[in-house]
C-alpha cells in the first residue's frame, strides 16, 4: 500500500535548537517525495522536493531508501518556522498521498 | 498571478442540502486536483481533472460527490445531500500542463449542521 506516515502530530522546540520532522513512506516503485508547509492563515505551499536536493529556508531533507524515510531537518529553528508541515508522496502523475501533518512550534 | 482561488472560504449547510465548492486555477494551469482533509487527518486525494475531462476520480466517494472543470469558468466540487461526515476542509490545487508542482488554494471549510 502507498502510504505516508508522520509519527508526530506535535513537535515543540526552542529557538536555535535543531529540529527534525519525521516522515516514513511505503511505496513499491521509485518514490518522489515532497515537503509542504502551511503557515498560520496561509495556504499550503511547497517547501522542497527530494529530486531538487535543495535547501529552502535552511531546511533540508534526504531520501533514505533503506529506511524508507524523508525526514525534514533544520540545524537552528526560528520562531517563524512555526507551522504545519506535510510530507507527501507522488504515486503517479495524478495522485499525491499526504501524511497527517506535524505541527511545529518554535518557542522563544 | 493571483494564485489558486477558492470560494467560499467557509460554507455552512444543513443535512440534506447541496454544497458547491469553486476553484479557479492559476493562470495557464489546465490541471486541477481536489483534496479533502478530515479533522485530525491528512489530505486525501479525491479527483484530478483537466479542462472538460475527469482524468482520475479514484478518490471520490461513489455517491453524492461529483466534480467538473468546464471549458470556461472554475472547477466545481459538488456534494449532494450533505451529511455531518462531509464536514471537512476541501483543498484545490492546480498545475501547468507539464504536471509539475501543484499549487494549492486556501481551502473551503465545509460545516454540516
Amino acid at each position: 500500500a502507498q502510504r505516508v506516515t508522520q509519527p508526530e502530530k506535535l513537535l515543540s522546540v526552542f529557538k536555535g535548537a535543531p529540529v527534525e520532522l519525521k516522515c516514513n513512506y511505503s511505496y513499491s516503485g521509485s518514490p518522489e517525495l515532497f515537503w509542504y508547509v502551511q503557515y498560520s492563515r496561509q495556504r499550503l505551499q511547497l517547501l522542497l522536493r527530494h529530486i531538487s536536493r535543495e535547501s529552502i529556508k535552511g531546511f533540508t531533507a534526504d531520501l533514505n531508501k533503506g529506511e524508507t524515510s524523508f525526514h525534514l531537518k533544520k540545524p537552528f529553528a526560528q520562531e517563524e518556522d512555526s507551522a504545519m508541515y506535510y510530507c507527501a508522496l507522488r504515486v503517479n502523475n495524478n495522485d499525491m498521498r499526504f501524511g497527517a501533518g506535524t505541527r511545529l512550534t518554535v518557542k522563544p | 498571478n493571483a494564485g489558486v482561488m477558492q470560494n467560499p472560504r467557509h460554507l455552512v449547510r444543513r443535512r440534506g442540502q447541496e454544497a458547491r465548492l469553486r476553484c479557479s486555477p492559476m493562470k495557464g494551469h489546465s490541471h486541477v486536483y481536489w483534496y479533502r482533509q478530515l479533522p485530525e487527518e491528512g489530505l486525501k486525494f479525491m479527483v484530478y481533472l483537466q479542462k472538460e475531462n475527469i482524468i482520475d476520480e479514484s478518490g471520490m466517494p461513489k455517491e453524492r460527490f461529483s466534480a467538473e472543470f468546464p471549458k470556461e469558468g472554475p472547477s466545481i466540487l459538488r456534494i449532494q445531500q450533505v451529511v455531518r461526515g462531509d464536514s471537512a476542509a476541501y483543498f484545490c490545487a492546480s498545475s501547468p500542463p507539464q504536471k509539475d508542482t501543484q499549487y494549492f488554494g486556501p481551502g473551503t471549510r465545509l460545516t454540516v449542521l
